[in-house]
Protein backbone atom coordinates (compact mmCIF):
# COMPACT_ATOMS: atom_id res chain seq x y z
CA UNK A 1 0.00 0.00 0.00
CA UNK A 2 0.93 3.64 -0.73
CA UNK A 3 1.77 5.80 2.01
CA UNK A 4 2.14 9.74 2.00
CA UNK A 5 3.85 11.74 4.55
CA UNK A 6 3.80 15.49 5.39
CA UNK A 7 6.28 16.14 8.73
CA UNK A 8 5.53 19.52 8.91
CA UNK A 9 2.14 20.15 10.40
CA UNK A 10 2.34 23.77 10.43
CA UNK A 11 4.99 26.24 8.80
CA UNK A 12 4.50 29.87 8.53
CA UNK A 13 6.45 32.35 6.03
CA UNK A 14 6.90 36.30 5.59
CA UNK A 15 5.11 37.92 2.95
CA UNK A 16 7.37 37.64 -0.33
CA UNK A 17 9.97 34.99 1.05
CA UNK A 18 10.12 31.99 0.33
CA UNK A 19 9.10 28.71 2.04
CA UNK A 20 9.39 25.14 0.97
CA UNK A 21 6.88 22.62 2.57
CA UNK A 22 8.05 18.56 2.34
CA UNK A 23 6.75 15.29 1.03
CA UNK A 24 7.67 12.07 1.04
CA UNK A 25 5.91 8.82 0.06
CA UNK A 26 6.11 5.11 -0.04
CA UNK A 27 5.44 2.42 -3.29
CA UNK A 28 6.37 -0.29 -4.85
CA UNK A 29 5.05 1.27 -8.21
CA UNK A 30 7.25 2.59 -10.75
CA UNK A 31 4.55 4.98 -12.62
CA UNK A 32 2.76 7.33 -10.56
CA UNK A 33 1.59 10.54 -10.31
CA UNK A 34 2.41 13.33 -7.58
CA UNK A 35 0.45 16.44 -6.96
CA UNK A 36 0.11 19.37 -4.28
CA UNK A 37 -3.20 20.67 -3.59
CA UNK A 38 -4.11 23.55 -1.27
CA UNK A 39 -7.18 23.93 0.55
CA UNK A 40 -7.76 27.79 1.45
CA UNK A 41 -10.34 28.70 4.28
CA UNK A 42 -13.23 28.38 1.66
CA UNK A 43 -12.41 24.63 1.66
CA UNK A 44 -12.11 24.24 -1.52
CA UNK A 45 -9.26 22.00 -3.18
CA UNK A 46 -7.71 23.51 -5.80
CA UNK A 47 -4.46 21.83 -8.04
CA UNK A 48 -1.40 23.56 -7.33
CA UNK A 49 0.99 21.51 -9.58
CA UNK A 50 1.42 17.94 -10.71
CA UNK A 51 4.55 15.78 -11.55
CA UNK A 52 4.49 12.72 -13.79
CA UNK A 53 7.03 10.29 -12.47
CA UNK A 54 8.71 9.15 -15.59
CA UNK A 55 9.32 12.87 -15.97
CA UNK A 56 13.30 13.94 -15.03
CA UNK A 57 12.59 17.37 -15.27
CA UNK A 58 11.06 19.01 -11.94
CA UNK A 59 7.35 21.00 -12.35
CA UNK A 60 7.15 24.18 -12.39
CA UNK A 61 3.76 26.42 -11.97
CA UNK A 62 4.65 30.14 -12.18
CA UNK A 63 5.29 30.72 -8.21
CA UNK A 64 5.30 26.98 -7.87
CA UNK A 65 7.69 24.92 -8.60
CA UNK A 66 8.69 21.10 -7.32
CA UNK A 67 11.85 18.95 -5.89
CA UNK A 68 11.21 15.41 -6.96
CA UNK A 69 13.56 13.18 -5.71
CA UNK A 70 12.28 9.62 -6.99
CA UNK A 71 15.23 7.48 -5.84
CA UNK A 72 14.70 9.02 -2.12
CA UNK A 73 10.80 9.04 -2.79
CA UNK A 74 10.88 12.95 -1.37
CA UNK A 75 8.67 15.64 -3.34
CA UNK A 76 8.35 18.92 -2.05
CA UNK A 77 6.97 21.89 -2.95
CA UNK A 78 8.34 25.34 -2.89
CA UNK A 79 6.65 28.99 -2.88
CA UNK A 80 8.49 31.88 -3.82
CA UNK A 81 7.40 35.52 -3.54
CA UNK A 82 5.10 34.37 -0.95
CA UNK A 83 1.89 36.29 -0.98
CA UNK A 84 -1.37 36.66 1.55
CA UNK A 85 -3.49 34.44 -0.49
CA UNK A 86 -0.91 31.48 -0.22
CA UNK A 87 -2.08 31.32 3.16
CA UNK A 88 -3.89 27.67 3.41
CA UNK A 89 -3.11 24.01 4.05
CA UNK A 90 -1.46 22.32 1.42
CA UNK A 91 -1.69 18.58 1.27
CA UNK A 92 0.73 16.27 -0.97
CA UNK A 93 -1.03 13.51 -2.91
CA UNK A 94 0.04 9.77 -4.69
CA UNK A 95 -1.61 8.44 -7.22
CA UNK A 96 -0.70 5.17 -9.50
CA UNK A 97 -1.51 4.76 -12.87
CA UNK A 98 -3.42 1.49 -13.84
CA UNK A 99 -5.61 -0.24 -11.71
CA UNK A 100 -7.47 1.52 -9.74
CA UNK A 101 -6.17 4.19 -11.78
CA UNK A 102 -7.57 7.74 -10.60
CA UNK A 103 -7.52 7.53 -6.79
CA UNK A 104 -5.63 9.74 -4.70
CA UNK A 105 -3.53 9.14 -1.25
CA UNK A 106 -3.48 12.37 0.84
CA UNK A 107 -1.13 12.91 3.27
CA UNK A 108 -2.31 14.53 6.29
CA UNK A 109 -1.75 18.27 5.23
CA UNK A 110 1.44 21.00 5.88
CA UNK A 111 -0.83 24.29 7.25
CA UNK A 112 1.15 27.49 6.18
CA UNK A 113 0.27 31.01 7.32
CA UNK A 114 1.88 33.83 5.28
CA UNK A 115 2.41 36.90 7.50
CA UNK A 116 2.40 40.78 6.37
CA UNK B 1 -16.18 27.95 -9.39
CA UNK B 2 -14.25 24.65 -10.10
CA UNK B 3 -17.52 23.20 -12.49
CA UNK B 4 -18.08 20.50 -9.86
CA UNK B 5 -21.81 21.05 -8.08
CA UNK B 6 -22.39 19.57 -4.67
CA UNK B 7 -25.39 20.05 -2.69
CA UNK B 8 -26.09 20.65 -0.13
CA UNK B 9 -23.46 23.31 1.07
CA UNK B 10 -24.42 22.13 4.65
CA UNK B 11 -25.97 19.63 6.44
CA UNK B 12 -27.16 19.23 10.22
CA UNK B 13 -28.70 15.76 11.44
CA UNK B 14 -29.27 13.65 13.92
CA UNK B 15 -27.84 9.97 14.81
CA UNK B 16 -29.65 7.37 13.22
CA UNK B 17 -30.78 9.60 10.09
CA UNK B 18 -30.15 8.77 7.07
CA UNK B 19 -29.07 11.77 4.75
CA UNK B 20 -28.09 11.91 0.70
CA UNK B 21 -25.19 14.23 -0.84
CA UNK B 22 -25.47 14.87 -4.63
CA UNK B 23 -22.98 15.75 -6.91
CA UNK B 24 -22.28 17.00 -10.42
CA UNK B 25 -19.47 16.79 -12.43
CA UNK B 26 -17.59 18.88 -14.75
CA UNK B 27 -19.02 18.95 -18.10
CA UNK B 28 -17.38 16.23 -20.13
CA UNK B 29 -16.02 14.24 -16.92
CA UNK B 30 -17.14 10.76 -16.98
CA UNK B 31 -15.12 9.28 -13.36
CA UNK B 32 -16.37 10.98 -9.72
CA UNK B 33 -15.03 10.39 -7.11
CA UNK B 34 -15.94 10.65 -3.13
CA UNK B 35 -13.83 11.49 -0.53
CA UNK B 36 -14.44 12.25 3.34
CA UNK B 37 -12.26 14.30 4.86
CA UNK B 38 -12.31 14.22 9.03
CA UNK B 39 -10.05 15.98 11.66
CA UNK B 40 -9.26 12.31 13.05
CA UNK B 41 -8.72 10.43 9.32
CA UNK B 42 -7.88 13.16 7.32
CA UNK B 43 -8.69 13.10 3.39
CA UNK B 44 -9.99 9.62 2.77
CA UNK B 45 -10.81 7.98 -0.73
CA UNK B 46 -14.29 6.37 -0.26
CA UNK B 47 -15.67 5.57 -3.85
CA UNK B 48 -15.02 5.94 -7.38
CA UNK B 49 -17.42 5.56 -10.57
CA UNK B 50 -16.99 5.42 -14.15
CA UNK B 51 -19.93 6.15 -16.91
CA UNK B 52 -22.17 4.90 -14.58
CA UNK B 53 -19.83 1.83 -12.78
CA UNK B 54 -18.24 1.29 -9.69
CA UNK B 55 -14.51 1.33 -10.16
CA UNK B 56 -13.20 1.50 -7.26
CA UNK B 57 -13.80 1.10 -3.73
CA UNK B 58 -11.55 2.39 -0.73
CA UNK B 59 -12.43 3.11 2.96
CA UNK B 60 -16.55 3.63 2.64
CA UNK B 61 -18.53 1.89 5.45
CA UNK B 62 -21.06 -0.70 4.63
CA UNK B 63 -23.73 2.15 5.79
CA UNK B 64 -22.69 4.09 2.93
CA UNK B 65 -23.50 3.65 -0.53
CA UNK B 66 -23.38 5.65 -3.62
CA UNK B 67 -24.47 5.41 -7.60
CA UNK B 68 -23.40 7.15 -10.53
CA UNK B 69 -26.52 7.81 -12.73
CA UNK B 70 -27.27 8.20 -16.89
CA UNK B 71 -26.51 11.77 -16.44
CA UNK B 72 -23.64 11.73 -14.89
CA UNK B 73 -24.14 12.61 -11.74
CA UNK B 74 -23.55 10.74 -8.46
CA UNK B 75 -25.49 10.49 -4.98
CA UNK B 76 -23.76 9.56 -1.67
CA UNK B 77 -25.99 7.95 0.70
CA UNK B 78 -24.97 7.77 4.04
CA UNK B 79 -27.22 5.60 6.77
CA UNK B 80 -27.53 5.00 10.40
CA UNK B 81 -25.51 8.19 10.93
CA UNK B 82 -23.52 8.22 13.79
CA UNK B 83 -21.33 11.19 15.48
CA UNK B 84 -17.71 10.51 14.19
CA UNK B 85 -19.71 10.56 10.30
CA UNK B 86 -19.61 14.19 10.60
CA UNK B 87 -16.87 15.43 7.79
CA UNK B 88 -16.64 17.43 5.35
CA UNK B 89 -17.36 15.24 2.34
CA UNK B 90 -15.96 15.64 -0.88
CA UNK B 91 -16.98 15.24 -4.40
CA UNK B 92 -14.63 15.21 -7.49
CA UNK B 93 -14.16 14.65 -11.31
CA UNK B 94 -11.93 13.28 -13.99
CA UNK B 95 -11.72 12.83 -17.11
CA UNK B 96 -10.35 9.29 -17.24
CA UNK B 97 -7.85 8.61 -20.33
CA UNK B 98 -4.65 7.18 -19.64
CA UNK B 99 -2.15 9.51 -18.38
CA UNK B 100 -4.19 12.46 -17.89
CA UNK B 101 -6.08 11.93 -14.27
CA UNK B 102 -6.34 15.35 -12.92
CA UNK B 103 -9.21 15.59 -10.40
CA UNK B 104 -10.83 18.51 -9.68
CA UNK B 105 -12.94 18.82 -6.19
CA UNK B 106 -16.41 20.43 -5.51
CA UNK B 107 -16.43 22.65 -2.61
CA UNK B 108 -17.85 19.99 -0.37
CA UNK B 109 -20.89 18.73 1.73
CA UNK B 110 -20.45 19.44 5.66
CA UNK B 111 -22.19 16.85 7.62
CA UNK B 112 -23.13 17.55 11.19
CA UNK B 113 -24.75 14.52 12.65
CA UNK B 114 -25.83 15.88 16.60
Amino acid sequence: AQTVTQSQPEMSVQEAETVTLSCTYDTSENNYYLFWYKQPPSRQMILVIRQEAYKQQNATENRFSVNFQKAAKSFSLKISDSQLGDTAMYFCAFMKLGGSQGNLIFGKGTKLSVKP
Amino acid sequence: DSGVTQTPKHLITATGQRVTLRCSPRSGDLSVYWYQQSLDQGLQFLIQYYNGEERAKGNILERFSAQQFPDLHSELNLSSLELGDSALYFCASSVVAPGANVLTFGAGSRLTVL
